[in-house]
């Protein structure tokens, strides 16, 4: 079954603790992303990669990292997570890097940074 | 820059009422793309559509059904006959040369669909 998944689901965790959400693509997808989902903001692009090795900042990059060396995995990393980190996230991956591709998202992780 | 603006936060009808859902972009692009999520309270975001700026033609898929007008930068969707299983948020987004093609989603509009 094609899909994206993200591991953890649910993250409850403490100011400074570094931690990994892992995002992974059974499609073959060359471009992934990720976003984040605050009430009233809709989702904001955290970081994008277009293909391995080659990341990009999108709107909201601060306080993130991320990797890309395989093709199907595009992990996001908080250094030191912050409580104004706690919000519900999203991977998406698509075909390519084009606006013509739907991007399809998985299920999200909700974090909470106390 | 590149904007869309959901300006219903909140809809509440119900059951087999019609209900729109408006979205207002923005964007110098001559080439973009516009889409539809639906975030039901489940959580996941389920793609709905996607329409490229040079396709005006409105599309309709079973009770649902979406009018893109370009000359008003606008691309709603309706909900024809509208079933509590339509309750969710949703969101429209942009996608356009400008900022390399990033996705810019709107704030999302929440419909609560009443039995």
């Amino acid at each position: 079954e094609a899909q994206v998944t993200q591991n953890p689901r649910y993250l409850i965790t403490v100011t400074g603790k570094k931690l990994t959400v892992t995002c992974s693509q059974n499609m073959n997808h060359e471009y992934m992303s990720w976003y984040r989902q605050d009430p009233g903001l809709g989702l904001r692009q955290i970081y994008y990669s277009m293909n391995v090795e080659v990341t990009d900042k999108g709107d909201v990059p601060e306080g993130y990292k991320v990797s890309r060396k395989e093709k199907r995995n595009f992990p996001l990393i908080l250094e030191s997570p912050s409580p104004n980190q706690t919000s519900l996230y999203f991977c998406a991956s698509s075909l390519s890097y084009s606006g013509t591709d739907t991007q399809y998202f998985g299920p999200g992780t909700r974090l909470t940074v106390l | 820059a590149q904007k869309v603006t959901q300006a219903q936060t909140e809809i509440s009808v119900v059951e087999k009422e019609d209900v729109t859902l408006d979205c207002v972009y923005e964007t110098r692009d001559t080439t973009y793309y516009l889409f539809w999520y639906k975030q039901p309270p489940s959580g996941e975001l389920v793609f709905l559509i996607r329409r490229n700026s040079f396709d005006e033609q409105n599309e309709i898929s079973g009770r649902y059904s979406w009018n893109f007008q370009k000359s008003t930068s606008s691309f709603n969707f309706t909900i024809t006959a509208s079933q509590v299983v339509d309750s969710a948020v949703y969101f429209c987004a942009l996608s356009g040369r400008t900022g390399g093609f990033k996705t810019i989603f709107g704030a999302g509009t929440r419909l609560f669909v009443k039995a």
